[in-house]
């Protein structure tokens, strides 16, 4: 069965950084899109970024381009977000989801990001 | 960017109920549709896509039309593991693939 388990997150100071990771099983980690979704505490859903399957079409959100970054190792079968310049407002859990023909059909569990002082 | 949004933000009903969920975009979207559910600490669940399939699995209670700006998401008879947040999502022009403010569902 299709699995996405995302870990990294805790709590850091507004201007630093953060490296979430998402470890994919299941599937053929290699033929899909991957997608980062995030929430902050009791607001809606926010598409942050997405990453083709070969990894050579990327896509962010306005509101995190220039500092964040996705990437994947599909001999590992893992997706990153390397986050950096942290703000107050980046504080949210952040799902990693498979994409398939443009939606998301499979969610991981989220890890949470807390940014402050 | 288009816009999604969703009427009502909360509804209040009790199981056994019919529920209808609205999601207007700002321009057309043909059917490139979705609808998820979330409950209380977990991960959205796809629910349907292309505004009417339903991802295997899901009950066949909920159900999903329209097309170009305007699309409802039905739940013919709610049960008690139906209450719950719901969320549609547009993935005609992207990015960014953006999603309604989501409408709360819960028990009267």
């Amino acid at each position: 069965q299709v699995q996405l388990v995302e870990s990294g997150g805790g709590l850091v100071k507004p201007g630093g950084s953060l490296r979430l990771s998402c470890a994919a099983s299941g599937f053929t980690f290699s033929d899909y899109y991957m997608s980062w979704i995030r929430q902050a505490p009791g607001k809606g859903l926010e598409w942050v970024s997405y990453i083709s399957s070969s990894g050579s079409t990327i896509y962010y959100a306005d509101s995190v381009k220039g500092r964040f970054t996705i990437s994947r190792d599909n001999a590992k079968n893992s997706l990153y977000l390397q986050m950096n310049s942290l703000r107050a407002e980046d504080t949210a859990v952040y799902y990693c989801a498979r994409e398939y023909s443009g939606y998301e059909d499979y969610w991981g569990q989220g890890t949470l990001v807390t940014v402050s002082s | 960017a288009i816009r999604m949004t969703q009427s009502p933000s909360s509804l209040s009903a009790s199981t056994g109920d019919r529920v209808t969920i609205t999601c207007r975009a700002s321009q057309g979207i043909s059917s490139y549709l979705a609808w998820y559910q979330q409950k209380p600490g977990k991960a959205p669940k796809l629910l349907i896509y292309a505004a009417s399939t339903l991802q295997s699995g899901v009950p066949s209670r909920f159900s999903g039309s329209g097309s170009g700006t305007d699309f409802t998401l039905t739940i013919s008879c709610l049960q008690s593991e139906d209450f719950a947040t719901y969320y549609c999502q547009q993935y005609y022009s992207y990015p960014p693939k953006t999603f309604g403010q989501g409408t709360k569902v819960e028990i009267k």
